[in-house]
């Protein structure tokens, strides 16, 4: 069975400071994608990394990137420059290649203090 | 292009009735899921649908039910509505399905 792990509930972080989420996950899949979503208040999920597990480097999106190591099955977002914007809750979410099924973790809430 | 798109974003139900949501893809994509989102249950999968023909099921009774058209807008329906159907209902669409997932903004079910 697919499972994913997030296992901090809450965060905070300071406006410019840099933040880690952390996300563990298990498959017996070799042809998958990681996912890391942005939920705020408006409940719109947003995402904001992919990953796809065949490839070494880690993904990049402006302030967001991944640390991901395939053979601990690990995948942290860690964002710079956090934004009073950042705060909301965050998935992190496991995809097949072959079906469109994504596996959430429970998330993680994250505040950004001014 | 325009993104996924979900109607109607609230809806308030009474216990036994059934209610139908409706989700329009990203132009292009054939693959829609459908996931409900609780407090208690966190995102759960529903179902994926991938040019008309259901590809995935999650742990849900038959109540749960749904269909894709050809233009790939999916429908899903919910009978005889129970109070613990009360959720956000997400709809997500990709080309290929699990290498990619955009979402809509959700259609909020109250059952009372």
């Amino acid at each position: 069975a697919q499972t994913v792990t997030q296992s901090q509930p809450e965060m905070s972080v300071q406006e410019a400071e840099t933040v880690t989420l952390s996300c563990t996950y298990d498959t017996s899949e070799n042809n998958y994608y990681l996912f890391w979503y942005k939920q705020p208040p408006s409940r719109q999920m947003i995402l904001v990394i992919r990953q796809e597990a065949y490839k070494q480097q880690n993904a990049t999106e402006n302030r967001f990137s991944v640390n991901f190591q395939k053979a601990a099955k690990s995948f942290s977002l860690k964002i710079s420059d956090s934004q009073l914007g950042d705060t909301a809750m965050y998935f992190c979410a496991l995809g097949s290649g072959n079906t469109g099924k994504l596996i959430f973790g429970q998330g993680t809430t994250l505040q950004v203090k001014p | 292009k325009a993104g996924v798109t979900q109607t109607p974003r609230y809806l308030i139900k009474t216990r036994g009735q059934q209610v139908t949501l409706s989700c329009s893809p990203i132009s292009g994509h054939r693959s829609v899921s459908w996931y409900q989102q609780t407090p208690g249950q966190g995102l759960q999968f529903l179902f994926e649908y991938f040019s008309e023909t259901q590809r995935n099921k999650g742990n849900f009774p038959g109540r749960f039910s749904g269909r894709q058209f050809s233009n790939s807008r999916s429908e899903m329906n919910v009978s005889t509505l129970e109070l613990g159907d009360s959720a956000l209902y997400l709809c997500a669409s990709g080309e290929q399905g699990g290498t990619e997932a955009f979402f809509g903004q959700g259609t909020r079910l109250t059952v009372v």
